[in-house]
């Protein structure tokens, strides 16, 4: 079974506060992705990362980063977290679909971070 | 914990009838689907997936149909089980996911 781990169920930080989330894959997963998930807003693509080192914008990165130094594992940053940062971020992984950069097949989740910031 | 979908469409269903869940895709190009089941505070879950080639596939207690033609997306759960209960919502494909905002599934004893 894909397994996708997080480092943190819950995590309250201050603004101002620099904000990790750590996330691993143990299925050699070339493609990785951060979301976070708002009510009434679905799933919201942050970054992704389709190999070592590589990561691209999703639809919402201003006020996030990201790294990949390897393969299993990708982090999400929160330079200065601001209250409407406060969410629910989920890591997900998929193999990478025909060997094309960036296009994957199914993407498994892992349990989610819900992250509030005072 | 505060709820995935507070303003999430609603399907009540009675423990043991069938359920339908649908959902319209905005995507003539997409060319791979999936289902995902979400329970209060946990990640989404891998239920199902069909490729644009086929129009049926069924998988334990699962039946997902695809009709290109109106761009539409349905996943039918026999024997409805308290356990089904979560969000339930579809993701196309094209060269990314997007996701649907999802159906909250209530089943009833």
């Amino acid at each position: 079974d894909v397994k996708v781990t997080q480092s943190s169920r819950y995590l309250v930080k201050r603004t101002g506060e620099k904000v990790f989330l750590e996330c691993v894959q143990d299925m050699d997963h070339e493609n990785m992705f951060w979301y976070r998930q708002d009510p009434g807003l679905g799933l919201r693509l942050i970054y992704f990362s389709y190999d070592v080192k590589m990561k691209e914008k999703g639809d919402i990165p201003e006020g996030y980063s990201v790294s990949r130094e390897k393969k299993e594992r990708f982090s999400l940053i929160l330079e200065s977290a601001s209250t409407n940062q406060t969410s629910m971020y989920l890591c997900a992984s998929s193999k990478r679909a025909g060997g094309l950069a960036g296009v994957g097949d199914t993407q498994y989740f892992g349990p989610g971070t819900r992250l509030t910031v005072l | 914990g505060e709820s995935v979908g507070l303003h999430l469409p609603t399907l009540s269903v009675q423990e043991g009838d069938n359920s339908i869940i649908n959902c319209a895709y905005s995507n003539s190009a997409s060319d791979y689907f999936i289902w995902y089941k979400q329970e209060s505070g946990k990640g989404p879950q891998f239920i199902i997936d069909i490729r644009s080639n086929m129009d049926k596939r069924q998988g334990q207690r699962v039946t997902v149909l695809l009709n290109k033609t109106v761009k539409h997306l349905s996943l039918q759960i026999a024997a409805t089980q308290p356990g089904d209960s979560a969000v339930y919502f579809c993701a196309e494909n094209t060269d990314k996911l997007i996701f649907g905002t999802g159906t909250r599934l209530q089943v009833f004893p």
